[in-house]
């Protein structure tokens, strides 16, 4: 069974970096079967997807995003990360990790998250 | 910009049945691999249903997907007050390279 854990950054200030990570037991980051993956959520609104890593290491990001975010595993902490450059007020939001399999038996599939994060609540704020 | 389109909210009282549609504002959405999330009050998303309308193992079948080429639907049958939640559908977008998620539907047991 898979289990996933985000770290707490809390209070980041703005124009900082965000960087948080997600620890995985049961499952390898560096399997090659999963999507790792980052959603959030803005308060009283639904999930916004922020990225994710698939069965190849490759990073796709939500375009509003991606000049700020960079993705990465750590396979000896057994951990992927999230990197968030130049934060603002608006990134304020619960940080969710999520996975999802890549694959139905032989056949590559698009992702569907059933494995989350509790959730991190990252305020952005001087 | 591609959009999942849910109503705000939907309601019935117990033992009914909620249906939740969820519709793309660009082209049709018959040929999307289809997700569905439970958030209860102050939890994580859980999926409800994939590529449409499979469950995972431990989903109740009170709880089923379907699809035409319009709109993806979640229906939900002998409605619990345990179902009172908000659900979301989501699906990956091919020319976006981006995943996309619907924005709500609350879900009140009368």
């Amino acid at each position: 069974q898979v289990q996933l854990r985000e770290s707490r950054p809390g209070l980041v200030k703005p124009s900082q970096t965000l960087s948080l990570t997600c620890s995985v037991s049961g499952a390898y980051v560096n399997s090659g079967y999963f999507y790792w993956g980052w959603i959030r959520q803005f308060p009283a609104k639904g999930p916004e997807w922020v990225a994710h890593m698939d069965d190849n290491g490759r990073t796709f990001s939500n375009p509003s995003l991606e000049s700020r975010l960079t993705m990465y595993r750590d396979p000896s902490r057994s951990q992927f990360a999230l990197i968030l450059s130049s934060v603002t007020a608006a990134d304020t939001a619960v940080y969710y990790c999520a996975s999802g399999p890549a694959y139905e038996g032989t056949e590559h599939v698009p992702p569907a998250y059933d494995h989350w994060g509790q959730g991190a609540l990252v305020i952005v704020s001087s | 910009q591609s959009m999942l389109t849910q109503p705000p909210s939907v309601s019935a009282a117990p033992g009914q049945r909620v249906t939740i549609s969820c519709s793309r504002s660009d082209s049709n959405i018959e040929n999307d691999y289809v997700s569905w999330y439970q958030q209860l009050p102050g939890t994580a998303p859980k999926l409800l249903i994939y590529d449409t309308e499979r469950r995972p193992s431990g989903i109740a079948d009170r709880f089923s997907g379907h699809k035409s080429d319009t709109s993806a639907t979640l229906d939900i049958t002998g409605l619990q007050s345990g179902d009172e939640a908000d659900y979301f559908c989501g699906t990956w977008d091919t020319s976006l390279s981006a995943y996309i998620f619907g924005g709500g539907t609350t879900v009140t047991v009368l």
